[in-house]
This record gives structure tokens, C-alpha cells and sequence, in this order.
């Protein structure tokens, strides 16, 4: 069965306090991986793909990279606007999103 | 260029009433999805439509869940009666044809007392 771990559930910094989320994922045949970032009452917004190990992709602060079984989503001196909930998902090939349960980032000035 | 719009953006009913709500996805994008999220989970699939074909609505609750998709662009999502457990967001996504990649709405917060 798909699945997506995401670690940790919530995570506190201060401002400039750099860091690393993790999503793990078991998945027969990866079609690529996804971050989201949401904010409260708002929908999932679309950040980044990764379709094979050893890719990166950056933007601003973010850093996202993947492996063979995990993905990071590396934080470099984060903001206050950087407080959101961080998902990530996988697709394998249904052409929908398995989701894990998300990273709440609090980035405190 | 607009996003993805729902309507209404909250909805509050009681028990066993029926709800409906909609979606307009990006202008050219011929999938459609809704997910249900729940507080403190990430989305999961309702339904996904390829134009007006739904080709995969296996996580849809039959029972009391119903959608459409007519003329492949905006689509209704239907619960009739609702039930106290049916409380979530239920969000509405768009991708390109030949994308994996899925842009969501503001979605539905939906309170059944």
C-alpha cells in the first residue's frame, strides 16, 4: 500500500533558525512527489515536484530534495511568513495525490 | 490568470439535510478533483474526472455522495443527508492535461450539527 509519513508533526524555530522537514514514502512505482504549503483556511499551495532521486528543486528559502525513500524540505533562515503547514504527497500513477499528514512549522520572531 | 473557485466557502447544516457545493477549476484544465480533508490530515480523494468522464471514484461514499461534471468544465459535489462525520473541508483541485501537477481551491469548510 501507498504511504507517506511526514516527521515532525509540528515544529517550532526561531527566526533565522535553519531546518529540515522530512517525508518518507513506501510506493511500488513513484511518478513524482509533491510539497504543498497551507495556511489556515486556505487550500494546499502547490511549491515544488521531484520525479527522481537526486533531484532538487529551490525557491526563496525552500529547498526541497529526494531520495530513493524520503524527501526534505530544508528551511534557511526562515520567517514568520514561513509559518504554515508544510504537506507532502506522492503520485503513482491514479493521477491523484496520496497525501501525508503535514508539518506544522511555526517560525517565531 | 484565476485560480480555482468554490462556492460557498463555509456551510453549516443539521444532520440528514442535503448539502451541495461547487467548483470552477482553472480555465483549460480538463481534470477535476475533490478531496476531503479532515482537521489535522492531509487531502484525501473523493473523486477524479478526466473532462466529464469520472475515471476514478472509488473512495466516493455512493451512498449519500454524488458529483458531477457536466459539459467538462465546472462540477457540483452532492451529500444527501449528511451526517455528523461528513464535518471536514472538502477541496477542489485542477491539473493541465499530461501534468501531474494539481492546483487547489480555497475549499468548502462544512460544519453538520
Amino acid at each position: 500500500e501507498d504511504q507517506v509519513t511526514q516527521s515532525p508533526e509540528a515544529l517550532r524555530l526561531q527566526e533565522g533558525e535553519s531546518s529540515s522537514l522530512n517525508c518518507s514514502y513506501t510506493v511500488s512505482g513513484l511518478r513524482g512527489l509533491f510539497w504543498y504549503r497551507q495556511d489556515p483556511g486556505k487550500g494546499p499551495e502547490f511549491l515544488f515536484t521531484l520525479y527522481s532521486a537526486g533531484e532538487e528543486k529551490e525557491k526563496e528559502r525552500l529547498k526541497a530534495t529526494l531520495t530513493k525513500k524520503e524527501s526534505f524540505l530544508h528551511i534557511t533562515a526562515p520567517k514568520p511568513e514561513d509559518s504554515a503547514t508544510y504537506l507532502c504527497a506522492i503520485e503513482t500513477g491514479r493521477r491523484a495525490l496520496t497525501f501525508g499528514s503535514g508539518t506544522r512549522l511555526q517560525v517565531q520572531p | 490568470e484565476a485560480g480555482v473557485v468554490q462556492s460557498p466557502r463555509y456551510k453549516i447544516i443539521e444532520k440528514k439535510q442535503p448539502v451541495a457545493f461547487w467548483c470552477n477549476p482553472i480555465s483549460g484544465h480538463n481534470t477535476l478533483y475533490w478531496y476531503l480533508q479532515n482537521l489535522g490530515q492531509g487531502p484525501e480523494l473523493l473523486i477524479r474526472y478526466e473532462n466529464e468522464e469520472a475515471v476514478d471514484d472509488s473512495q466516493l461514499p455512493k451512498d449519500r455522495f454524488s458529483a458531477e461534471r457536466l459539459k467538462g468544465v465546472d462540477s457540483t459535489l452532492k451529500i444527501q443527508p449528511a451526517e455528523l462525520g461528513d464535518s471536514a473541508v472538502y477541496l477542489c483541485a485542477s491539473s493541465p492535461a499530461g501534468s501531474y501537477e494539481q492546483y487547489f481551491g480555497p475549499g468548502t469548510r462544512l460544519t453538520v450539527t
